[in-house]
């Protein structure tokens, strides 16, 4: 089974200031790891995967992620954070990259002018 | 890029009537498609996968006569609320996938039950 910890339901950070959102993750076989972002009353958009390539994983938006089977995290960055960044971000797994999403909690980030 | 059309956007309905959500994958052939539900400020809750062709699976706790789902062609797959009543109001998400690209997501409906 996989599942994955979104830690901080909230975060706030200052326009220009580095974007850190924490995702912990647990599964029985190799993940597959996504990151979401979602704007209100608005579908899910695609942030960035780790599909078992690269650790270090470059999204749209500026955003990155970093693989670290050690930690079993996959952490969301973005060294400056832009007031459209301001939204739901959903950290979430698969098996095998086309079974059912695990979704995590989700982390509100606001971004402080 | 993949693109799912999800419809409508937004309706209200009565209580005791049916409501039916369509979702799309518009240049793509989707194999499993997925339904969400999400509560608001919570997270998405899958609902049921459902494979073209073939009967959905459900997830535990989802009543499958009540969350009617349809999944007739590659391209479309149909979310029917039957019997809806004010605890159905919610925000409801699709979900495609071709099994080797990922998955494409639909941009919800956002129901209301009156």
């Amino acid at each position: 089974a996989q599942s994955v910890t979104q830690l901080g339901s909230h975060v706030s950070v200052s326009e220009g200031a580095l974007v850190l959102l924490r995702c912990n993750y647990s599964s029985s076989v190799p993940p597959y790891l996504f990151w979401y972002v979602q704007y209100p009353n608005q579908g899910l958009q695609l942030l960035l995967k780790y599909t078992s390539a690269a650790t270090l994983v470059k999204g749209i938006n500026g955003f990155e992620a970093e693989f670290k089977k050690s930690e079993t995290s996959f952490h969301l960055t973005k060294p400056s954070a832009h007031m459209s960044d301001a939204a739901e971000y959903f950290c979430a797994v698969s098996a095998f990259g086309n079974e059912k999403l695990t979704f995590g909690t989700g982390t509100r980030l606001t971004i402080i002018p | 890029g993949a693109v799912v059309s999800q419809h409508p956007s937004r309706v209200i309905c009565k209580s005791g009537t049916s409501v039916k959500i369509e979702c799309r994958s518009l240049d793509f052939q989707a194999t499993t498609m997925f339904w969400y539900r999400q509560f608001p400020k919570q997270s998405l809750m899958l609902m049921a996968t459902s494979n073209e062709g073939s009967k959905a699976t459900y997830e535990q706790g989802v009543e499958k006569d009540k969350f009617l789902i349809n999944h007739a062609s590659l391209t479309l797959s149909t979310l029917t609320v039957t019997s809806a009543h004010p605890e159905d109001s919610s925000f409801y998400i699709c979900s495609a996938t071709t099994g080797t690209d990922g998955y494409t997501f639909g941009s919800g409906t956002r129901l209301t039950v009156v």
